[in-house]
C-alpha cells in the first residue's frame, strides 16, 4: 500500500490486560519504527527494524513491550500487563532502504491506547 | 545523544501574520533535520526536510526553513498564515548513520481568522 496502516485506531484496556497494535508498512519499505505519544507532546522512539530484524530497540522498556516485523504479516507491538502510563498514541513509520541515504521516515495515523 | 528544543510551547498568530518557529538541535556530526505538522485528530505530515545542499529549505503549504549549522538552528517560517494552518508542529532531527528521529516537544499553533 501507499501509506503505514495502523490497527486498531482505537483500543481500551483494563489495567494489567495485553494490548496488541498491528502495523503495516508501505510496500517495499524495509525499515519499520514504532512512537509512543503521551499527551499529544513528546515523541518516544521505542524500536526499528530493518526487515524482520530488529535494527534499534534502545528505546524499548525492558518489561511488558515487546515487538515483532515477521514477513508476510503485519508489524506488531505488543504490551503486556497494560499500565495506566501506558496510555498513548502509538505511532508507526516506515522507510526506504536506508533513512541517512535521504529517504523520509512516513507515518500512520496511530493507534491510540487507553488503559483505565 | 541527539537532542531537539523548541522554545515556544504555544503561539497564536492572527491570519496574515508572519510565523516564525524555533527548533534547536544538538548532535556532534551530520545531520538531517524535518519539520512535521500533526493536525488536529490526525497523523504526522512531512513539511519538509534538509539533507544536503541549500540550507534554506522550501516545504508544502508555503512553509520554508533554514539551516543555519553555526546555531544549530532549523527554524521554520511562513510570510502569511492561515487560519487552516491551526496544528502542532514538530521539529525533529536524525544524526546520520543513526536511523531514528528524535523529535522536539512540539509547538501548537493556533492561527485566529
Amino acid at each position: 500500500g501507499e501509506e503505514v496502516a495502523q490497527t486498531p485506531k482505537h483500543l481500551v484496556r483494563g489495567e494489567g490486560q495485553k494490548a496488541k497494535l498491528y502495523c503495516a508498512p508501505i510496500k517495499g519499505h524495509s525499515y519499520v519504527f514504532w512512537y509512543q505519544q503521551v499527551l499529544k507532546n513528546e515523541f518516544k522512539f521505542l524500536i526499528s527494524f530493518q526487515n524482520e530484524n530488529v535494527f534499534d530497540e534502545t528505546g524499548m522498556p525492558k518489561e511488558r513491550f515487546s515487538a515483532k516485523c515477521l514477513p508476510n504479516s503485519p508489524c506488531s507491538l505488543e504490551i503486556q500487563a497494560t499500565k495506566l502510563e501506558d496510555s498513548a498514541v502509538y505511532f508507526c513509520a516506515s522507510s526506504q532502504l536506508v533513512p541517512s541515504s535521504g529517504n523520509t521516515i512516513y507515518f500512520g495515523e496511530g493507534s491510540w491506547l487507553t488503559v483505565v | 545523544a541527539q537532542s531537539v528544543s523548541q522554545h515556544n510551547h504555544h503561539v497564536i498568530l492572527s491570519e496574515a501574520a508572519s510565523l516564525e518557529l524555533g527548533c534547536n538541535y544538538s548532535y556532534g556530526g551530520t545531520v538531517n533535520l524535518f519539520w512535521y505538522v500533526q493536525y488536529p485528530g490526525q497523523h504526522l505530515q512531512l513539511l519538509l526536510k534538509y539533507f544536503s545542499g541549500d540550507p534554506l529549505v522550501k516545504g508544502i503549504k508555503g512553509f520554508e526553513a533554514e539551516f543555519i549549522k553555526s546555531k544549530f538552528s532549523f527554524n521554520l517560517r511562513k510570510p502569511s498564515v492561515q487560519w487552516s494552518d491551526t496544528a502542532e508542529y514538530f521539529c525533529a532531527v536524525k544524526g546520520f548513520g543513526n536511523e531514528k528521529l528524535t523529535f522536539g516537544t512540539g509547538t501548537r499553533l493556533t492561527i485566529i481568522p
